[in-house]
């Protein structure tokens, strides 16, 4: 069975400090791996995603992400947080066809900025 | 583009009524759609999954006949709550799932979310 752990439930980080959000897999063949924002209130936004080729994606509102298959990562970074990034952060996995293209989602981590 | 939408986005019912929720792609068709429930400071959890022409695949758990899906074409997929409880109060999110084939992507692009009360 698939699923994603995010160890930190809350983080709080100063206005243009970096930031990086864990993300741990279980997956037993190669995944596809999703970050999504959610404000409160509201759906969520894709931030970017893995399927293949370089390990290192670039995603929207200047986040990244990097693949490491032999730590069954996705940590998503930000070099320089804006207070417009507070939300919730979530990690999902997924994989390619019949019921195997289901997300699971990770638990979600709070981001906090202060001024 | 992929984008998604919900409506309504706030309803408030009396127990014992149905409530009707919309998903729509408006700038892809969708093949799939899923929908999700999330509970305050939870994740989200999958309820069903919503097949053009066919019948939805529900979760363990879910009560197909109280989470009733329609997915009627290849934009609109409906989750209809009948018989409305306080304990079905709740934030749902619908997404519809883009394929791809040629770039090899498959991503679920999701709605607004609606917020459910029932008094």
């Amino acid at each position: 069975a698939q699923s994603v752990t995010q160890p930190d439930i809350h983080i709080t980080v100063s206005e243009g400090a970096s930031l990086e959000l864990r993300c741990n897999y279980s997956y037993g063949a190669t995944p596809y791996l999703f970050w999504y924002v959610q404000s409160p209130g509201q759906g969520l936004q894709l931030l970017l995603k893995y399927f293949s080729g370089d390990t290192l994606v670039q995603g929207i509102k200047g986040f990244e992400a990097e693949f490491k298959r032999s730590q069954s990562s996705f940590n998503l970074r930000k070099p320089s947080v804006h207070w417009s990034d507070a939300a919730e952060y979530f990690c999902a996995v997924g994989g390619v066809g019949g019921s195997n293209y289901k997300l699971t989602f990770g638990k979600g981590t709070l981001l906090t900025v202060n001024p | 583009g992929a984008v998604v939408s919900q409506h309504p986005s706030r309803v408030i019912c009396k127990s014992g009524t149905s409530v009707k929720i919309e998903c729509r792609s408006l700038d892809f068709q969708a093949t799939t759609m899923f929908w999700y429930r999330q509970f305050p400071k939870q994740s989200l959890m999958l309820m069903a999954t919503s097949n053009e022409g066919s019948k939805a695949t529900y979760e363990q758990g879910v009560e197909k006949d109280k989470f009733l899906i329609n997915h009627a074409s290849l934009t609109l997929s409906t989750l209809t709550v009948t018989s409305a409880h306080p304990e079905d109060s709740s934030f749902y999110i619908c997404s519809a799932r883009s394929q791809h084939l040629m770039g090899f992507t498959d991503t679920q692009y999701f709605g607004p979310g609606t917020r459910l009360t029932v008094l």
